[in-house]
């Protein structure tokens, strides 16, 4: 595709309930990045993938975050169990190779009621 | 723990106006710095700097890096409404082994008013 695409764009949750959010990267990309950015801050770093490999997991704030790339192409946030303060936008970047540049998607804005 | 200032935080100025963003860094392990432009959408990407006193320049917008004294500008001459956003500052300071993510500023709101 043209650039990044993530889905849903919008989603709200009940407190509890799962959820899961996808990114579809450029194609041909090899890495691929979660941030999540909350109201008014920059975006913070949640994991890294190259190709099907999630080399860094270390800014996943608990273990009720999971993310897969299971072909090297799409990726899943999975949020388990969501708690208001996983409220955010959660972006999704992929970039051609490591060190290059970050290409971002338009986020799924996550409200959790 | 790398960490990214941006300042100011907030500006208003009008249409015509110059404007300098400013953007410091403390990062374990220099790579790149980078400026990205957030609207009510993906931020989109501007400017990648890897090397001290290189001025890179797309149109009215340009940025400089020097990397002894650990900061960089973002300027727009001739400010337009639609220059109107977030400007967001990022540096890849090489702090997670075999990772390269972006340690984010807050970023400056930048607002042109006609």
């Amino acid at each position: 595709g043209a650039g990044v695409s993530q889905s849903p764009r919008y989603k709200v949750a009940k407190r509890g309930q799962d959820v899961a959010l996808r990114c579809d990267p450029i194609s041909g990309h090899v890495s691929l990045f979660w941030y999540q950015q909350a109201l008014g801050q920059g975006p913070e770093f949640l994991t890294y993938f190259q190709n099907e490999a999630q080399l860094d997991k270390s800014g996943l704030p608990s273990d009720r975050f999971f993310a897969e790339r299971p072909e090297g192409s799409v990726s899943t946030l999975k949020i388990q169990r969501t708690q208001q303060e996983d409220s955010a936008v959660y972006l999704c970047a992929s970039s051609l190779a490591p060190g290059t540049t970050q290409y971002f998607g338009p986020g799924t804005r996550l409200l959790v009621l | 723990e790398d960490k990214v200032v941006q300042s100011p935080l907030s500006l208003v100025v009008h249409e015509g106006d110059t404007v300098t963003l400013n953007c410091s860094y403390e990062v374990t392990n220099f790579r790149s710095l980078l400026w990205y432009k957030q609207e009510k959408k993906a931020p989109t990407f501007l400017f990648m700097l890897t090397s001290s006193g290189i001025e890179k320049k797309s149109g009215r917008l340009s940025s400089i890096l020097d990397k002894k004294e650990l900061f960089s500008i973002l300027n727009i001459t001739a400010t337009q409404t639609g220059d109107s956003a977030i400007y967001l500052c990022a540096v890849d300071g090489g702090s997670g082994a075999g990772s390269y993510q972006l340690t984010f500023g807050k970023g400056t709101k930048l607002s042109v008013i006609p």
